[in-house]
């Protein structure tokens, strides 16, 4: 596995609380990517990071926002969840030139 | 941005025949084709990618082609067992240092016993 751990890995809260996920890394990946998977619509970024302080939107990147404070930790936050944000999310880790490699990822329910 | 289209979006095949999936992309820059598997409740994992500069890459029953003028790429199974039953995924990275990948909506592989 490419030492990567996503944190929780399943999670139920209700529409208005705020959620922090976190990915954390062993590999001292330069890149770390967020994405959410839905049926019907494979894997679409959310944010990604190009080093620590240093991140950009995705494809979906509304409702949501992230931190990269050390080279290891990546969060994605979802400041007031709502139910469109049910989903299943992973994280993703690259060196520059090289694939990525994806955490187990955290299932994430939203009533 | 990246538009990836993949096909079919299910595959049954009997165990033993071949698979092959395709996709198409839009954007004539992009450089890097990886292909992903993903069985039921787990994470995506690399079977094999491709670069704009090969046209063929191989690695034991699994084989990627890439006709970077059509702009489409496809990912052979041959000898399909019934392990290889998952979804797959392929994917795009655009070119000028862009490591983004944006992904195609999969295809659910079965093989039959």
């Amino acid at each position: 596995d490419a030492g990567i751990t996503q944190s929780p890995r399943h999670k139920v809260t209700e529409t208005g609380t705020p959620v922090t996920l976190r990915c954390h890394q062993t590999e001292n990946h330069r890149y770390m990517y967020w994405y959410r998977q839905d049926p019907g619509h494979g894997l679409r970024l959310i944010h990604y990071s190009y080093g620590v302080k240093d991140t950009d939107k995705g494809e979906v990147s509304d409702g949501y926002s992230v931190s990269r404070s050390k080279t290891e930790d990546f969060l994605l936050t979802l400041e007031s969840a709502t139910s469109s944000q049910t989903s299943v999310y992973f994280c993703a880790i690259s060196e520059s030139g090289e694939p990525q490699h994806f955490g187990d990822g955290t299932r994430l329910s939203i009533l | 941005g990246e538009n990836v289209e993949q096909h079919p979006s299910t595959l049954s095949v009997q165990e033993g025949d071949s698979a092959v999936i395709k996709c198409t992309y839009s954007d004539s820059a992009s450089n890097y084709f990886p292909w992903y598997k993903q069985e039921l409740g787990k994470r995506p994992q690399l079977i094999i990618d491709i670069r704009s500069n090969v046209g063929e890459k191989k690695d034991q029953r699994i084989a990627v082609t890439l006709n970077k003028t059509a702009k489409h790429f496809s990912l052979h199974i041959t000898e399909t067992q019934p392990e290889d039953s998952a979804v797959y995924f392929c994917a795009v990275q655009p070119g000028a240092g862009s490591y983004q990948l944006t992904f195609g909506k999969g295809t659910k592989l079965s093989v039959i016993p």
